[in-house]
């Protein structure tokens, strides 16, 4: 159980595109997830907190219109990179907190990585 | 801003030695969570100690958490290859609820 997925798994685009990343809660629903980034060899980085049917909250530093968060259903959120350039080249992860369960378990995606040529 | 800090940066052992690494934390905590991860993959949870316990184990880990230090340690005990992964620790702090704030983490090496 608590089984979180994300799409696409790799992701190679050019500068200037869009690119959006799903991140799924597979058999639990999610009131809360976590969108974080992690460079090579580097620790995650906390981007945004986003809950059901609200706008989400983003950490000091990122852009909110640069990283687009949506998430419209209690199983379902999306970060959109929009206008990619080479250094958000990255790898993006998601996590999920569980509908009743405790703020303390998060579940983690595995993860998609982005590379903007 | 990363909560933790941890060492080594890197640490490389052989099968069956112990291998032990250190987090420390800047804020008071609800709790503290240590994860694997597997090169390029997501993050597997292994362990939850909270702010009131001092120490915890789980299998060939033990976890132990100096909140006047605001530090955490975690053991391996007898490591084996499949160990090798980079282990990072995850600080909940008492102003951010649900919000985990990561270490640097360390690499770990085990070699057969």
């Amino acid at each position: 159980g608590a089984v979180v997925s994300q799409h696409p798994s790799r992701v190679i685009c050019k500068s200037g595109t869009s690119v959006k990343i799903e991140c799924r809660s597979l058999d639990f629903q999610a009131t809360t997830m976590f969108w974080y980034r992690q460079f090579p060899k580097q620790s995650l980085m906390l981007m945004a907190t986003s809950n059901e049917g609200s706008k989400a909250t983003y950490e000091q530093g990122v852009e909110k219109d640069k990283f687009l968060i949506n998430h419209a259903s209690l199983t379902l959120s999306t970060l959109t990179v929009t206008s990619a350039h080479p250094e958000d080249s990255s790898f993006y992860i998601c996590s999920a907190s569980a509908l009743g369960g405790t703020p303390n378990e998060q579940f983690f995606g595995p993860g998609t990585r982005l590379t903007v040529l | 801003s990363q909560q933790g800090e941890e060492d080594p940066q890197a640490l490389s052992i052989q099968e069956g030695e112990n291998a032990t690494m250190n987090c420390s934390y800047k804020t008071s905590i609800n709790n503290l969570q240590w994860y694997r991860q597997n090169s390029g993959r997501g993050l597997v949870h292994l362990i939850l100690i909270r702010s009131n316990e001092r120490e915890k184990h789980s299998g060939r880990l033990r976890v132990t958490l100096d909140t006047s230090k605001k530090s955490s340690s975690l053991l391996i005990t007898a490591s084996r290859a499949a160990d090798t992964a980079s282990y990072f620790c995850a600080s909940m702090t008492t102003d951010s609820w649900g919000k985990l704030q990561f270490g640097a983490g360390t690499q770990v090496v085990v070699t057969p």
